[in-house]
């Protein structure tokens, strides 16, 4: 099936860093997704791409839409405690008989530096 | 609106035994989903229902089954639990816009199966 390969799996940010995180697909999808998850919740949406090339940001977060369809990046400027949790890209296809079906990435784990 | 709530937050179970996980949504969505979620692997979906009446298989079905009782609820059931479900499962909601989907999750349900 479709899998979704998403790096780094974790990474330690320090108050005031840019983050950076991407995911890449051997499939093309229609729609790119990413989501944030607190400890002991469920996924909360942050950005939706829709078009190929599209850049979209969301506060201090940007995320690109890859032109080939097959990649993402997430970007976190300045980041604070806040944004720690662990990031999920998701790809999309809205064809076919999966309907809305979202396939994961594995996430990227985001901690503060000790 | 309370969005995708999930009954019970925890549970254990011992290994035989049967539950039934809990999904409502009042946003007044066509389609839910649920998922698992284990550690390093992201999130499987485990079924899904397009629309009140039907549901489909998603990638782990094995060992669980479902039921779209009204548009609002969508229920999972573990008939004979096994220590390979423990498991965090997510169910979600999702709202057709522009042709895309868009999933909104619940908080979740902790299952622990000694």
């Amino acid at each position: 099936g479709q899998q979704l390969n998403q790096s780094p799996q974790s990474m330690f940010i320090q108050e005031g860093e840019d983050v950076s995180m991407n995911c890449t697909s051997s499939s093309i999808f229609n729609t790119w997704l990413w989501y944030k998850q607190d400890p002991g919740e469920g996924p909360v949406l942050l950005i939706a791409l829709y078009k190929a090339g599209e850049l979209t940001s969301n506060g201090r977060l940007t995320a690109q839409f890859g032109i080939t369809r097959k990649d993402s990046f997430l970007n976190i400027s300045a980041s604070i405690p806040s944004d720690v949790g662990i990031y999920f890209c998701a790809g999309q296809l809205t064809d076919g008989g999966s309907q809305g079906n979202l396939i994961f990435g594995k996430g990227t784990k985001l901690s503060v530096k000790p | 609106n309370a969005g995708v709530t999930q009954t019970p937050k925890f549970q254990v179970l011992k290994t035989g035994q049967s539950m039934t996980l809990q999904c409502a949504q009042d946003m007044n969505h066509n389609s839910m989903y649920w998922y698992r979620q284990d550690p390093g692997m992201g999130l499987r979906l485990i079924y899904y229902s397009a629309s009140e009446g039907t549901t489909d298989k998603g990638e782990v079905p094995n060992g669980y089954n479902v039921s779209r009782l009204n548009k609002r609820e969508f229920s999972l059931r573990l008939e004979s639990a096994a220590p390979s479900q423990t498991s965090v499962y997510f169910c979600a909601s999702s709202v057709r816009d522009r042709g895309i989907e868009t999933q909104y999750f619940g908080p979740g349900t902790r299952l622990l199966v000694l």
